[in-house]
């Protein structure tokens, strides 16, 4: 069954402080994967989008690396500010029978910088 | 900057109504999804749309659901006989390619009572 694990659940850090988040899937066949920003009621916002040749992508304070061996990725944060407190989303994409994949959602990080 | 727009904000509706929610994708994007979110746990795919069709969906989207693109801007979700576990955030999503970045509206949040 295709599914998309994160760990941990919730992380409390104080602002400043690093941070890394981890993500497994059992996606197949494996297309690309995302990780997602999502602010309390607002829709998810794309941070960053590796295929399977990508291992690492970067945007801005935020690190994104990915090991289709081992079919892990992990989200780095880098000095984090008050305003990275949210949902953090790990998504992969899928294709099957040649038509347009789906994005299956993990539960999501949440994060908590506090000051 | 480009986004996708979704109304209402916040839907009431009584258990058994017909709902319509209303997404504008991005203008030169191709696909067109649905996803939920029940409150406390995971987003979850409904539906894709391209070139004036279903090119997928999951178990969820029975036969309450459709969607329907009535002209060249909008993207509908209707929901003929609402339900109270319907209730939940429903966002529209819109992508250029199938395997492009897809990018997200506010949602709308359907309560049904």
């Amino acid at each position: 069954k295709n599914q998309v694990e994160q760990s941990p659940q919730s992380l409390i850090i104080l602002e400043g402080k690093n941070c890394t988040l981890q993500c497994n899937y059992t996606v197949s066949p494996f297309s690309n994967l995302r990780w997602y920003k999502q602010d309390t009621g607002r829709g998810p916002v794309s941070l960053t989008i590796m295929t399977f040749s990508e291992n690492t992508k970067s945007n801005g304070r935020y690190t994104a690396t990915l090991d289709a061996d081992t079919k892990q990725s992990s989200l780095h944060i880098t000095a984090s500010q008050l305003s990275d407190s949210a949902s953090y989303i790990c998504v992969v994409s899928w294709n099957y029978g040649g038509s347009q994949g789906n994005l299956i959602f993990g539960k999501g990080t949440k994060l908590s910088v506090k000051p | 900057e480009p986004e996708v727009t979704q109304t209402p904000s916040h839907q009431v509706t009584q258990m058994g109504q017909e709902v319509i929610l209303r997404c504008v994708p991005i203008s030169n994007h191709l696909y067109f999804y649905w996803y939920r979110q029940i409150l406390g746990q995971k987003v979850e795919f409904l539906v894709s749309f391209y070139n004036n069709e279903i090119s997928e969906k999951s178990e969820i989207f029975d036969d309450q659901f459709s969607v329907e693109r009535p002209d060249g801007s909008n993207f509908t979700l209707k929901i003929r006989s609402t339900k109270l576990e319907d209730s939940a955030m429903y966002f529209c999503a819109s992508s250029l390619e199938s395997r492009a970045e897809a990018f997200f509206g506010q949602g709308t949040r359907l309560t049904v009572v």
